[in-house]
């Protein structure tokens, strides 16, 4: 069964450094998603990306974050300048259209990011 | 704005107990609701869905109905084996917009 891979599966970093973490979506997918997850706490929506432009963001996702699809395999988050706060489990979805209510997510294994 | 809210864990069960975890939400209009399960070392996969007011989700033996009276949408399964061992999240999308809106998570822990 296709599925979504992140890579690296964990990234420690400095505070202030540039972090890109990678996704792979399902290969016939047009929608795109991060989501994270902060030790202890819930499952938060970052930001939707279709058409190779974002489609909706969450206050998180400020002008540290940003996102692109370089190629047509390959999702990135980007975070610019990271903070200790950014620290948590990072993860990557797709669906085939829009809107969780339409078409399921598939959601990666996620990356841990560590931020000291 | 929405939210959703779960019964805090970890809840921990003999095999072929039976199984609640609670998920209660807010919503403004009528939502889609979700109940999502993590295995360890994997991503989260929809186990069930349901887009309206009394739709039972059901998959795997697992099943929520969506009650708009009590704006619950609890998990259940009859009978958990060993292999249910997982977190399973609850999750609502408001149908106006793409976001995921997500309950803390539930650690299940079935032992034999």
């Amino acid at each position: 069964e296709p599925e979504v891979t992140q890579t690296p599966s964990h990234q420690v970093t400095q505070m202030g450094q540039e972090v890109i973490l990678r996704c792979v979506p399902i290969s016939n997918h047009l929608y795109f998603y991060w989501y994270r997850q902060i030790l202890g706490q819930k499952v938060e929506f970052l930001v939707s990306f279709y058409n190779n432009e974002i489609s909706e963001k969450s206050e998180i996702f400020d002008d540290q974050f940003s996102v692109e699809r370089p190629d047509g395999s390959n999702f990135t988050l980007k975070i610019r300048s990271t903070k200790l706060e950014d620290s948590a489990m990072y993860f990557c979805a797709s669906s085939a259209a829009g809107g969780s209510y339409n078409s399921p997510l598939h959601f990666g294994n996620g990356t841990r990011l560590t931020v000291t | 704005g929405d939210s959703v809210t779960q019964m805090e864990g970890p809840v921990t069960l003999s095999e072929e107990a039976f199984l609640t975890i609670n998920c209660t939400y807010t919503a403004t209009g009528y939502p889609s609701l979700f109940w999502y399960v993590q295995y360890p070392g994997e991503g989260l996969q929809l186990l069930l869905k349901a887009t309206k007011a009394d739709d039972k989700g059901s998959n795997k033996g697992f099943e929520a109905t969506y009650r708009k009276e009590t704006t619950s949408f609890h998990l259940e399964k009859g009978s958990v084996q060993v292999s249910d061992s997982a977190v399973y999240f609850c999750a609502l999308n408001s149908n106006s917009g793409y976001a995921l809106n997500f309950g803390k998570g539930t650690s299940l822990l079935v032992t034999p």
